[in-house]
């Protein structure tokens, strides 16, 4: 089975410049998941897809941060404009929806895409 | 790739010892405790998780260790190997598929 995948793996722009950052879950997983790790620190929550809608998006920084999941599949995240305080490490994760709700939420993570505003 | 390990609490023992780390957590009604283990260059990784009804959970080499009463949660390795080394984080959750709430992290260091 495909694990989560990102992409680019790494991206480097200038402040003010428009990024796009690319998420394939497991194939099924109907919760889709952004979270972002800046400077070292701990993970942060952005924001949570249940199939195509937006579930919580309670963690997104401000509006210069877009998310999309048409059709319920991929996911992007778009930063535009850059600012240097977006550093940072972006991780997309998946997870089934559990069959009982007395189920812990696991989540299967990628291996994350490095953004570096310059 | 990414330097995980920046202004993190670390921990460095023997291969060999057992480790344990540590973790406090803020929310009352979670339901789940979840510790992940990220190397650097990858995501985070699924480890043990246990239920807010229990104290403890073995898996393999991994104890996971719960008081609820003073907010604690432990993560013990034993006959920790140079490729335990990574960043560990322990994560609170509701039951369903409710967000994940992840703590500071630890940094593992083992030297051979």
């Amino acid at each position: 089975e495909a694990g989560v995948t990102q992409f680019p793996s790494h991206s480097v722009i200038e402040k003010g410049q428009t990024v796009t950052l690319r998420c394939d879950p497991i194939s099924g997983h109907d919760n889709l998941y952004w979270y972002r790790r800046v400077m070292g620190k701990e993970i942060k929550f952005l924001l949570h897809f249940v199939k195509e809608s937006k579930q919580d998006e309670s963690g997104m920084p401000n509006n210069r941060f877009l998310a999309e999941r048409t059709g319920g599949t991929y996911s992007t995240l778009k930063v535009q404009p850059a600012e240097l305080e977006d550093s940072g490490v972006y991780f997309c994760a998946s997870s089934q929806l559990p069959r009982q709700t007395s189920g812990a939420n696991v989540l299967t993570f990628g291996a994350g895409s490095r953004l570096t505003v310059l | 790739g990414e330097s995980v390990g920046l202004h993190l609490p670390t921990l460095s023992v023997q291969e060999g010892d057992n480790s344990i780390i540590n973790c406090a957590y803020s929310n009352s009604a979670s339901d789940y405790f979840i510790w992940y283990k990220q190397e650097s260059g990858k995501g985070p990784q699924f480890i043990i998780d246990i239920r807010s009804n229990m104290d403890k959970r073995q898996g393999q080499r991994v104890t996971v260790l719960l008081n609820k009463t003073v907010k604690h949660l432990s993560l013990q390795i034993a006959a920790t190997q140079p490729g335990d080394s990574a960043v560990y984080f322990c994560a609170e959750s509701s039951s369903g598929y409710s967000t994940l709430t992840f703590g500071k992290g630890t940094m593992l260091l083992v030297s051979p």
